[in-house]
């Protein structure tokens, strides 16, 4: 099994819907929870951390199931300018991160 | 300039030649990280370095690959003997002990 899994993608939506990102780990161990986000030929940057009792930020929602193993990402009235790959994240004991493969997101007009 | 800086932005070079690769992390960043990222693939973890501890080796993929970080700041990466299947976005991040990392913009090798 692989450490971080996501929705393979890709997501192909209009402006306006509203779209959830699925993702799995398998270290139960781990302790921190991230959503980043990788525009085409950028570098990957944080959009927000998951905490266990979820959080909100702005349009977008992150929610951590610990018992199973589960994080989440809504995104509500999604906007063209969302369109990128998200990337789930999960702290390594070692201090990396491991990084899912990333679903790509489109919104169209 | 207050982010990650990578160098150089993009390298060209001949199958079994050497290359080095250089990230000026955060200023204050304790902790340092090398990531490569092939076509089309997640983020693999390399290296990492905290403070004056033993690096994690862990995800080096060959005996080719080895870094250091001098002075606990600035890093650089060498890939000896390169191979085409180096090719690929190397991208380094810095963070505060295990807190949010933040990425450089990568160097992208192409190895011919």
């Amino acid at each position: 099994r692989k450490e971080v899994e996501q929705d393979p993608g890709p997501f192909n939506v209009p402006e306006g819907a509203t779209v959830a990102f699925n993702c799995t780990y398998s270290n139960s161990a781990s302790q921190s929870f991230f959503w980043y986000r990788q525009d085409c030929r950028k570098e990957p940057k944080l959009l927000m951390s998951v905490y266990s009792s979820g959080n909100e930020d702005g349009r977008f929602t992150a929610q951590l199931n610990r018992a199973s193993q589960y994080i989440s990402l809504l995104i509500r009235d999604s906007k063209l300018s969302d369109s990128a790959t998200y990337l789930c994240v999960v702290g390594g004991s070692q201090g990396n991160l491991i990084f899912g493969k990333g679903t790509k997101l489109s919104v169209k007009p | 300039g207050a982010g990650v800086s990578q160098s150089p932005s993009n390298k060209v070079t001949e199958k079994g030649k050497d290359v080095e690769l250089r990230c000026d992390p955060i200023s204050g960043h304790t902790a340092l990280y090398w990531y490569r990222q092939s076509l089309g693939q997640g983020l693999e973890f390399l290296i990492y370095f905290q403070g004056n501890s033993a690096p994690d080796k862990s995800g080096l993929p060959s005996d080719r690959f080895s870094a250091e970080r001098t002075g606990g700041s600035v890093s650089t990466l060498t890939i000896q003997r390169t191979q085409q299947e180096d090719s690929a976005v190397y991208l380094c991040a810095s963070s505060l002990a295990k807190n949010i990392q933040y990425f450089g913009a990568g160097t992208r090798l192409s190895v011919l």
